[in-house]
């Protein structure tokens, strides 16, 4: 699987947008980008993922760059709840699906 | 949406006792199911996957008779932590994907895992 790289600590106003990015320059062509989060004493959430388009749900934008290099996560709107650490994780889907966690970014929103 | 549930969700036990937890996919079957290990401050760790009907994968370094893996349903699959000691202590983890379509993977809550 592609390694990621992602900055371990970030901070963010409450009520602007979060933006997270991963780099993965190393994904091969059928890899997909997943995006997790896990609040703290919890399991990680699920809150989007890609291949190469841009990709938007009712929790976040998911932006890979055109090269499928790097990609950034966006929280439009931070709130105190989405204080968590947020891994990007590379995988081919459907082919055993182990995911292994990287460090991931720790989010501080502040009020 | 995929609904993984774990159980316990936590438990506190004496050393040298066995301790099961339990994985269930809620609304969907699941021939493979993961199962991680995360210690404070650290990120998860993949210690097995859990195969259906067939032995589990254990990861580099994970003792297959210390954590035993049962996958005995499309729906259930089971860690027992044999014999634990304080060292096992920790935060455990299951995840499973629906069969069907290109779905990510959902987690269970967790189980917190203490040993005295």
């Amino acid at each position: 699987d592609a390694k990621t790289t992602q900055p371990p600590s970030m901070d963010c106003a409450e009520g602007r947008a979060a933006n997270l990015p991963c780099n993965h320059s190393t994904i091969s062509g059928n890899e997909y980008v997943y995006w997790y989060r896990q609040i703290h004493s919890q399991g990680p959430q699920y809150i989007i993922h890609g291949l190469k388009n841009n990709e938007t749900n009712e929790m976040a934008s998911l932006i890979i760059t055109e090269d499928r290099k790097s990609s950034t996560l966006i929280l439009p709107h931070a709130t105190l709840r989405d204080t968590a650490v947020y891994y990007c994780i590379v995988r081919v889907p459907n082919t055993g699906n182990q995911f292994y966690f990287g460090t991931g970014t720790s989010l501080t929103v502040i009020p | 949406g995929a609904v993984v549930s774990q159980h316990p969700s936590w438990v506190i036990c004496k050393s040298g006792t066995s301790v099961k937890i339990e994985c269930r996919s809620l609304d969907f079957q699941a021939t493979t199911m993961f199962w991680y290990r995360q210690f404070p401050k650290q990120s998860l760790m993949l210690m097995a996957t859990s195969n259906e009907g067939s032995k589990a994968t254990y990861e580099q370094g994970v003792e297959k008779d210390k954590f035993l893996i049962n996958h005995a349903s499309l729906t259930l699959s089971t860690l027992t932590v044999t014999s634990a000691h304080p060292e096992d202590s920790s935060f455990y983890i299951c995840s499973a994907r629906p069969e069907l379509g290109n779905q990510p993977q959902h987690f269970g809550d967790g189980t917190r895992l203490s040993i005295l």
